[in-house]
């Protein structure tokens, strides 16, 4: 299988703090994607990062990408309650537009 | 901001009869993909399809399943006879182009009785 675990699966902060995700994959990859899920609605994406980056930012997001450790981490800084959601990343190998999906993280974000 | 619609939001369908679940991608990107997520479970992809063909499709789609772009602005998911176990919350999403940002609309939420 492509895809490995996130963790943690679960993610408690107060409001404030930062808030670090987790997410390794087994084989070669593209690209990689992370996205947020609320309760009972869509995927909303929120960013992509390409086999050959190692870093990226968006707002108060920082991803990171290690290849050589098949692995990826999605912080979030000064979290806010409206954060409080699911986080998921998503591969996708050279030839196939086909993401594979990880179990996610369910971060929580304490007012 | 442009957004993937997805109609209706909530499905109920006797087990046996087909369904067909509704998609309008972004009026630019090229790419359409069907996905679903299964209760408690990861969201699985069910199938690409790019200059009105399939590009891709996974083991979960099988001839039950089947895409169609009938008019240029829609795309459908149709599953011929459905079963229990196709209760799903099901994601339609579209990206510009190849290995671009895949996205999500806000899913339609199947119930097979």
């Amino acid at each position: 299988s492509q895809q490995g675990e996130e963790d943690p699966q679960a993610l408690s902060i107060q409001e404030g703090e930062n808030a670090t995700m987790n997410c390794s994959y087994k084989t070669s990859i593209n690209n990689l994607q992370w996205y947020r899920q609320n309760s009972g609605r869509g995927l909303v994406h929120l960013i992509l990062i390409r086999s050959n980056e190692r870093e990226k930012h968006s707002g108060r997001l920082r991803v990171t990408l290690d290849t050589s450790k098949k692995s990826s981490s999605l912080l979030i800084t000064a979290s806010r309650a409206a954060d409080t959601a699911s986080y998921f990343c998503a591969t996708d190998k050279g030839g196939s537009e086909k993401l594979v999906f990880g179990k996610g993280t369910k971060l929580t974000v304490n007012p | 901001e442009p957004e993937v619609t997805q109609t209706p939001s909530h499905q109920v369908t006797q087990m046996g009869q087909e369904v067909i679940l509704r998609c309008v991608p972004i009026s630019n990107h090229l790419y359409f993909y069907w996905y679903r997520q299964i209760l408690g479970q990861k969201v699985e992809f069910l199938v690409s399809f790019y200059n009105n063909e399939i590009s891709e499709k996974s083991e979960i789609f099988d001839d039950q399943f089947s895409v169609e772009r009938p008019d240029g602005s829609n795309f459908t998911l149709k599953i011929r006879s459905t079963k229990l176990e196709d209760s799903a919350m099901y994601f339609c999403a579209s990206s510009e182009m190849g290995n671009q940002p895949q996205h999500f609309g806000d899913g339609t939420r199947l119930s097979i009785l």
